[in-house]
């Protein structure tokens, strides 16, 4: 069967340090690997998207990596702030172009 | 520019009753989903659309679920009957049709069948 698994329910991580979000997925062909935060009571925000044929991606303090033999990507936020706060999301973009997300990990930064 | 509109935002039923989710997307997005979202867990993919036409509604529960995008623009969710299982966040989203591009959310809204 088709699964996106995130590695934890929840993280916690000291303000400053680096957070690193495991997203693993298995019986999907994924095109494009997509990262999306989403707050309490709100709908997902999109950070960054990889595709397939790119290893890392970056965008200000956040990077992304993707290993399609692995099929795992990591999500990295570096000088983590309580801002960062938030429940995050990886998705798998199919050639369908399909949109399935994987169970979320709610980082939460202690300052 | 608006992003997605969802309404209402919060609804609440007894079981057995109908109830319809209304969703107007971002102009010029002629791809829209549904989602579910149970406490906790990531969004369910339900149905989505290019333009008028469902695309993939395999996630769809057929039997008491049934979306509808006349004109290729608001989409509306409808359950008939609500189930006490159906309790959940309904989340629509909306992109332009190419396969790199991100999707724009709305704020859900939150079901509780009673």
């Amino acid at each position: 069967s088709q699964k996106i698994e995130q590695n934890s329910e929840a993280l916690n991580i000291q303000e400053g340090k680096t957070a690193t979000l495991t997203c693993n997925y298995t019986n999907y062909s994924p095109a494009y690997l997509q990262w999306y935060r989403q707050d309490p009571g709100r709908g997902p925000v999109f950070l960054l998207l990889i595709r397939e044929n790119e290893k890392e991606k970056r965008k200000e303090r956040l990077k992304v990596t993707f290993d399609t033999t692995l099929k795992q990507s990591l999500f990295h936020i570096t000088a983590s702030q309580p801002a960062d706060s938030a429940t995050y999301l990886c998705a798998l973009q199919t050639g369908a172009n399909n949109l399935f997300f994987g169970t979320g990990t709610r980082l939460t930064v202690i300052p | 520019e608006a992003g997605v509109v969802q309404s209402p935002r919060y609804k609440i039923i007894e079981k057995k009753q109908p109830v319809a989710f209304w969703c107007n997307p971002i102009s010029g997005h002629n791809t829209l989903y549904w989602y579910r979202q149970n406490l906790g867990q990531g969004p369910e993919l339900l149905i989505r659309y290019e333009n008028e036409e469902a695309v993939d509604d395999s996630q769809l529960p057929k039997d008491r679920f049934s979306a509808e995008r006349l004109k290729g623009v608001d989409s509306t969710l409808k359950i008939q009957p609500a189930e006490l299982g159906d309790s959940a966040v309904y989340l629509c989203a909306s992109s332009v049709y190419e396969e790199n591009t991100e999707a724009f959310f709305g704020q859900g809204t939150r079901l509780t069948v009673v």
